[in-house]
């Protein structure tokens, strides 16, 4: 098990439906982000949180809205996806430090019917 | 100039053996250089990590071996086991300034 905990592990949704990705660390990081990972492929940054504050939009479409409630928490709202956003939403925090790691979660599964 | 060029695709090792993968950089700002583990329905998992200030790290059974100049690095699996048949991703990044630019991953796979 990860340090970095996402819920739920599998998600299927319409294309008319609104769902939340949560996330939460108890490491104390401050930096928390969202990667996307589609099959056989590296993941890809979408988003990043500094303190709390969003501080990395890597152009993602508006239909994906990052939430950071608080240090320990990191949220994904999601709102009209389409098919081609079927994929595993990873996240992960690191501390402040200097090479401080990246700890990932084990992902939610997203399926958009 | 933010690419992390990582082969093979692909690798078939026999268990016993070394398995190789090999990555090459080209922004020379980058400063860290770790390698991930995925086993499939789970997040990458940080395996072992080495800054440009030395050529070599090894954490068991598991070496980098680091050059500046060629801008390269690679990851060593000795005694490969069927164990270590995961997806690796190397990645750089400038230590707590971006965020890690990620190769396009070995699958490798370690058969008996």
């Amino acid at each position: 098990d990860t340090e970095v905990t996402q819920t739920p592990k599998h998600l299927v949704m319409g294309m008319t439906n609104k769902k939340s990705l949560k996330c939460e660390q108890h490491m104390g990081h401050r930096a928390m982000y969202w990667y996307k990972q589609k099959a056989k492929k590296p993941p890809e940054l979408m988003f990043v949180y500094s303190y709390e504050k969003l501080s990395i939009n890597e152009s993602v479409p508006s239909r994906f809205s990052p939430e950071c409630p608080n240090s320990s928490l990191l949220n994904l709202h999601l709102h009209a996806l389409q098919p081609e956003d079927s994929a595993l939403y990873l996240c992960a925090s690191t501390g402040t430090e200097l090479s401080s790691p990246l700890h990932f979660g084990n992902g939610t599964r997203l399926t958009v019917t | 100039q933010q690419q992390v060029k990582q082969s093979p695709q692909s690798l078939i090792v026999q268990k016993g053996g070394i398995s190789i993968i090999n990555c090459a950089y080209e922004n020379t700002a980058f400063d860290y250089f770790p390698w991930y583990q995925q086993f499939p329905g789970k997040g990458p998992a940080l395996l072992i990590a080495i800054r440009p200030d030395v050529s070599e790290k090894k954490e068991g059974r598991f070496t980098i071996s680091f050059n500046k100049s060629a801008k390269q690095f690679s990851l060593h699996i000795m005694d490969s086991q069927p164990g270590d048949s995961a997806t690796y991703f190397c990645a750089a990044s400038i230590a707590g300034n971006t965020p890690l630019v990620f190769g396009k991953g070995t699958r490798l796979s370690v058969i008996a």
